[in-house]
């Protein structure tokens, strides 16, 4: 079942600007994780925030968790053509993991 | 780091038929493994809940005599899609979770199957 939501659905922007998705979700969590998928591909785990955590950084990427509002976001700086993907984020509630619907990204060069 | 492979990496078959897929962990044992589904441009859907040596918890409107899922050892599960049909075809994406002590909150993800039925 999925839980989470995202948005923007899909998002497109020119190479070398910043892009913004974020995800809902409605239940209480252990941590959030961002995975991307190439199109027909499989997953690649990007980055995990624990549910007691506020912010992340690794490389270009940079999340934070607002467990108040049951939201989190993923931002890539300095975009690059390679980064155009779908991204999902996935709530984690005792090991199981429930998907937001993705965000489609395209980045232009 | 953590590898999980699949196996077949795409399969075609005729509506009737059984197919099979292998996920196996390579360099790591998993107590508990994941099955997942996934349509054209949509995002993923656990299909059940495999853990070693016991039977599978499967989601919700998930058929467990349809979607036979059978977890034989730390590094192995199947799913076997019985008498496929066209409706079947999807993208079958299984993960592991690693019971070591670093890697408990990741789970890692075979590059799935694509499955199509004629």
């Amino acid at each position: 079942s999925q839980q989470g939501e995202e948005d923007p659905q899909a998002l497109s922007i020119q190479e070398g600007e910043n892009a913004t998705m974020n995800c809902s979700y409605k239940t209480s969590i252990n941590n959030l994780q961002w995975y991307r998928q190439n199109s027909g591909r499989g997953l690649v785990h990007l980055i995990l925030i624990r549910s007691n955590e506020r912010e992340k950084h690794s490389g270009r990427l940079r999340v934070t968790l607002d467990t108040s509002k049951k939201s989190s976001s993923l931002l890539i700086t300095a975009s690059r053509a390679a980064d155009t993907a779908s991204y999902f984020c996935a709530t984690d509630r005792n090991y199981q993991l429930i998907w937001g619907a993705g965000t489609k990204l395209i980045i232009k060069p | 780091g953590a590898v999980v492979s699949q196996h077949p990496s795409w399969v075609i078959c005729k509506s009737g038929t059984s197919v099979k897929i292998e996920c196996r962990s390579l360099d790591f044992q998993a107590t508990t493994m994941f099955w997942y589904r996934q349509f054209p441009k949509q995002s993923l859907m656990l299909m059940a809940t495999s853990n070693e040596g016991s039977k599978a918890t499967y989601e919700q409107g998930v058929e467990k005599d349809k979607f036979l899922i059978n977890h034989a050892s730390l590094t192995l599960s199947t799913l076997t899609v019985t008498s496929a049909h066209p409706e079947d075809s999807s993208f079958y994406i299984c993960s592991a979770r690693w019971t070591g002590r670093v890697y408990t909150d990741t789970q890692y993800f075979g590059p799935g199957t694509r499955l199509t039925v004629l």
